[in-house]
């Protein structure tokens, strides 16, 4: 699986958008981009995941560039309960299971 | 719907005992993975597993490890003669056919 990289930590005010980086410049075209958030010591919790279009969902946008090199998640009106370590992981599907690859994740801290 | 459920949620043990970790995955999948979280660090695979088959084991420890998956009933991991460095959250997730893994509360195994 591709890897991919982040930036290890982020602010953002509450009520303001959050906006998460990825770069994943080695993607191969059956790969998915997924995101998961873990709340301090809790499971992973899946948010989204997309192949080159943007998706949205009832917790968050995913935006991926045209060149699918790079991914942005999007929490449009951040609350305190965003605080955690948000993981962007590539992951290919290509009609077999596979295994997701953590890598260290971006820690947004969402402030009053 | 319930999610992924997990048991015991701590779980602690002497050295040299024997740990069992049951994880029953969501109704309707069929595929389960084990994720082994050390602390401080990120979340990394150890094994996948499909109704009485391993898939991939590719991150288990050589040695005092096993897990299944029997027909009926929930997958168990299994640590045997545990050590200090078996201390750790235990993470199990869900998928059906291999698609979205969804991940369960953890059981945290503290090993004296």
């Amino acid at each position: 699986d591709a890897k991919t990289t982040q930036p290890p930590s982020m602010d953002c005010a509450e009520g303001r958008a959050a906006n998460l980086p990825c770069n994943h410049s080695t993607i191969s075209g059956n790969e998915y981009v997924y995101w998961y958030r873990q709340i301090h010591s809790q499971g992973p919790q899946y948010i989204i995941h997309g192949l080159k279009n943007n998706e949205t969902n009832e917790m968050a946008s995913l935006i991926i560039t045209e060149d699918r090199k790079s991914s942005t998640l999007i929490l449009p009106h951040a609350t305190l309960r965003d605080t955690a370590v948000y993981y962007c992981i590539v992951r290919v599907w290509d009609g077999t299971a596979s295994k997701l690859t953590f890598g260290t994740g971006t820690r947004l801290q969402v402030t009053l | 719907n319930a999610g992924v459920m997990q048991n015991p949620r701590h779980l602690v043990r002497r050295r040299g005992q024997e740990a069992r970790l049951r994880c029953s995955p969501m109704k309707g999948h069929s595929h389960v993975y084990w994720y082994r979280q050390l602390p401080e660090e990120g979340l990394k695979f150890m094994v996948y597993l499909q109704k009485e088959n391993i898939i991939d084991e590719s991150g288990m420890p050589k040695e005092r490890f096993s897990a299944e998956f029997p027909k009926e009933g929930p997958s168990i991991l299994r640590i045997q003669q545990v050590v200090r460095g078996d201390s750790a959250a235990y993470f199990c997730a869900s998928s059906p056919q291999g698609g979205t893994q969804y991940f369960g509360p953890g059981t945290r195994l503290l090993v004296l």
